[in-house]
């Protein structure tokens, strides 16, 4: 496996507080990637990098910010969780553009928002 | 925006039998096809991949193809095992990845 880890693996909260899920990457890729895994809707697309202080909204962005100070770590934040936002969220990376390099998964996080 | 179609959802098969799974896309500048495996409680891992550029690709069981015209690809698996059984995904990417829905291969001795 690509040198990738999150944390944390699994998360409990409550409606309407705050989170953060990290993503830290050995690899020095320049891209990173927040994704969300739920049943009947495959691996949807939150927001990417393209470098450092360079992010872009994915295809369901909304109640998510992210941060990326350094190459190696890519922050996923939820600002008032909420519990629509129950889901497995995957992060990866790739050296290039995903149309011309291959993505690597980490192990995942999931998340409960009671 | 792209939009993959997989199917099917579901597919089980017999040991040593051949699977097929198919994808459709819908955005003709996708140049990058890749298909992953994921297992129970475990991360996607990439399997094969296909570029535009290219019709067919094979890797010891696992081949893709890809028609562009039709727009469509798929991922076919020969003399199926037991540890195939899992879901796979196909993707396009325009640059980014968009992934079908999955489908969840259960291979049965």
């Amino acid at each position: 496996d690509a040198g990738i880890t999150q944390s944390p693996r699994h998360k409990v909260t409550e409606t309407g507080t705050p989170v953060t899920l990290r993503c830290h990457q050995t690899e020095n890729h320049r891209y990173m990637y927040w994704y969300r895994q739920d049943p009947g809707h495959g691996l949807r697309l939150i927001h990417y990098s393209y470098g450092v202080k360079d992010t872009d909204k994915g295809e369901v962005s909304d109640g998510y910010s992210v941060s990326r100070s350094k190459t190696e770590d890519f922050l996923l934040t939820l600002e008032s969780a909420t519990s629509s936002q129950t889901s497995v969220y995957f992060c990866a990376i790739s050296e290039g553009t995903s149309g011309s390099y291959e993505q690597f998964f980490g192990p995942g996080t999931r998340l409960t928002v009671l | 925006g792209e939009n993959v179609e997989q199917h099917p959802s579901t597919l089980s098969v017999q040991e040593g039998d051949s699977a097929v799974i198919k994808c459709t896309y819908s955005d003709s500048a996708s140049n990058y096809f890749p298909w992953y495996k994921q297992e129970l409680g475990k991360r996607p891992q990439l399997i094969i991949d296909i570029r535009s550029n290219v019709g067919e690709k094979k890797d010891q069981r696992i081949a893709v193809t890809l028609n562009k015209t039709a727009k469509h690809f798929s991922l076919h698996i020969t003399e199926t095992q037991p540890e195939d059984s899992a879901v796979y995904f196909c993707a396009a990417s325009r640059p980014s990845l968009n992934f079908g829905k999955g489908t969840s291969l259960l291979v049965t001795p």
